[in-house]
């Protein structure tokens, strides 16, 4: 079974430019979570997906976006870029929603922002 | 509100020898923990879990771990470590409610020949 894939791998945008990441998860897996990290903040919770509704979102202001298609893929997008948003981005799938179920991870997104 | 503490940022063994990774937690509900490692450049990729069965976990690559609620905390363990343990972990708890992971600060781990 292949496992969750990320698109693209690397990606270098300037300021103010906008990004839109790609995420698929596992095949069956309907719910999908976005992490941010980086080496001052660790990794950070940015929402979650599920059903193709957001279910839970963590504390990063509107430029940061979401969505989930029918098939479960998910893309997140980052508006007006700014320096600090430089991070890897990972996504995760898990089968169903709830705290025991075991979340795979992606490769993730390395964005760079100039 | 749930919350992870690791109490090293960075560790250093030698090979062959235990490792003990330490971690406490902090979680409103009855929390699930995980174990995650990351290796350079790579995602990450879970060791164990612990959601309320045995307090005693084993995981991969002959990892453990110990639930202790009295102490709040989860302890990552492995008696004899290899020189492709060489990673960072990173202690995870969710909650029955807030089905976020909510991650540690990470700890690098070395491994001497």
């Amino acid at each position: 079974k292949a496992g969750v894939t990320q698109t693209p791998r690397y990606l270098i945008k300037t300021r103010g430019q906008q990004v839109t990441l790609s995420c698929s998860p596992i095949s069956g897996h309907r719910s999908v979570s976005w992490y941010q990290q980086t080496p001052g903040q660790g990794l950070q919770f940015l929402f979650e997906y599920f059903s193709e509704t957001q279910r839970n979102k963590g504390n990063f202001p509107g430029r940061f976006s979401g969505r989930q298609f029918s098939n479960s893929r998910s893309e997140m997008n980052v508006s007006t870029l700014e320096l600090g948003d430089s991070a890897l981005y990972l996504c995760a799938s898990s089968i169903e929603r709830g705290g025991g179920n075991e979340q795979f991870f992606g490769p993730g997104t390395r964005l760079t922002v100039l | 509100a749930q919350s992870v503490t690791q109490l090293d940022s960075h560790v250093s063994v030698s090979e062959g020898t235990p490792v003990l990774l330490r971690c406490n937690y902090s979680s409103s509900y009855s929390p699930s923990l995980f174990w995650y490692v990351q290796h350079p450049n790579k995602g990450l990729q879970l060791l164990l879990k612990y959601t309320s069965a045995a307090t005693l976990v084993k995981g991969i690559n002959g990892f453990e771990a110990e639930f202790k609620k009295s102490e709040t905390s989860f302890h990552l363990t492995k008696p004899s470590a290899h020189m492709s343990d060489a990673a960072e972990y990173f202690c995870v708890v969710s909650d029955r409610y807030d089905y976020k992971l909510s991650f540690g600060a990470g700890t690098t781990v070395t491994v001497r020949a």
